[in-house]
């Protein structure tokens, strides 16, 4: 069974603080992972999509990368409006589905 | 990306009662997917609508509690029966089409059961 496992739960930073999310998966042969982005109250705003070990991303102050078992979502020099749940998924390719982590809530303050 | 509108997007049902909630996205998709997200946690597949035909569910959903239609490639209804106070959370749409493999979400239907 797929697993996806974020850490930490929750971060705060101070604004220009850089850090970074994690995400470990199990995937039985992996189609894709996927970053999202939500706000309180709305859906997942769709943000990366990693295919193979090795590849990154970049979107203004975030940046994902992806090995053979994790994830990471490296944010540098973050602003309060990146303040959000980061959530990572993936699909392997026997399965239509995603499988969600629990998401990192991230604060960002002044 | 396809933009995604689902209706209601807010609900306070008594228990007892069924709520049908309506996915429409504007193109035809490969896939429709219904999730539930209950406070504090991530998301989990309630079922994947399956266009004319009967739609596939999770361990742990059933048609009865959560009867799903997708009459065509670009809209879906999901019904949350015989309501419970258990059953508030939000309920997500999800599809994925044109050759790509990221989905992408609805706004999401806030339903609390009281």
């Amino acid at each position: 069974e797929d697993q996806v496992t974020q850490s930490p739960e929750a971060l705060r930073l101070q604004e220009g603080e850089s850090s970074s999310l994690n995400c470990s998966y199990t995937v039985s042969g992996l189609r894709g992972l996927f970053w999202y982005r939500q706000d309180p109250g709305k859906g997942p705003e769709f943000l990366f999509t990693l295919y193979s070990a090795g590849e990154e991303k970049e979107k203004e102050r975030l940046k994902a990368t992806l090995t053979k078992k994790e994830s990471f979502l490296h944010i540098t020099a973050p602003k309060p409006e990146d303040s959000a749940t980061y959530l990572c998924a993936v699909r392997s390719i026997t399965a239509s589905k995603l499988t969600f982590g629990t998401g990192t809530r991230l604060q960002v303050t002044l | 990306s396809a933009v995604i509108s689902q209706k209601p997007s807010r609900d306070i049902c008594q228990r007892g009662t069924s709520l049908t909630i309506q996915c429409q996205v504007d193109s035809q998709v490969t896939m429709m997917f219904w999730y539930r997200q209950q406070p504090g946690q991530s998301l989990t597949l309630i079922a994947t609508a399956n266009q004319g035909s009967e739609a596939t569910y999770e361990s742990g959903f059933v048609i009865d509690k959560f009867p799903i239609s997708r009459p065509n490639l670009t809209f879906s209804t999901l019904t949350v029966s015989n309501m419970s106070p258990e059953d508030s959370s939000i309920y997500l749409c999800s599809v994925v089409g044109g050759g790509v493999t990221e989905a992408f979400f609805g706004q999401g239907t806030r339903l609390t059961v009281v």
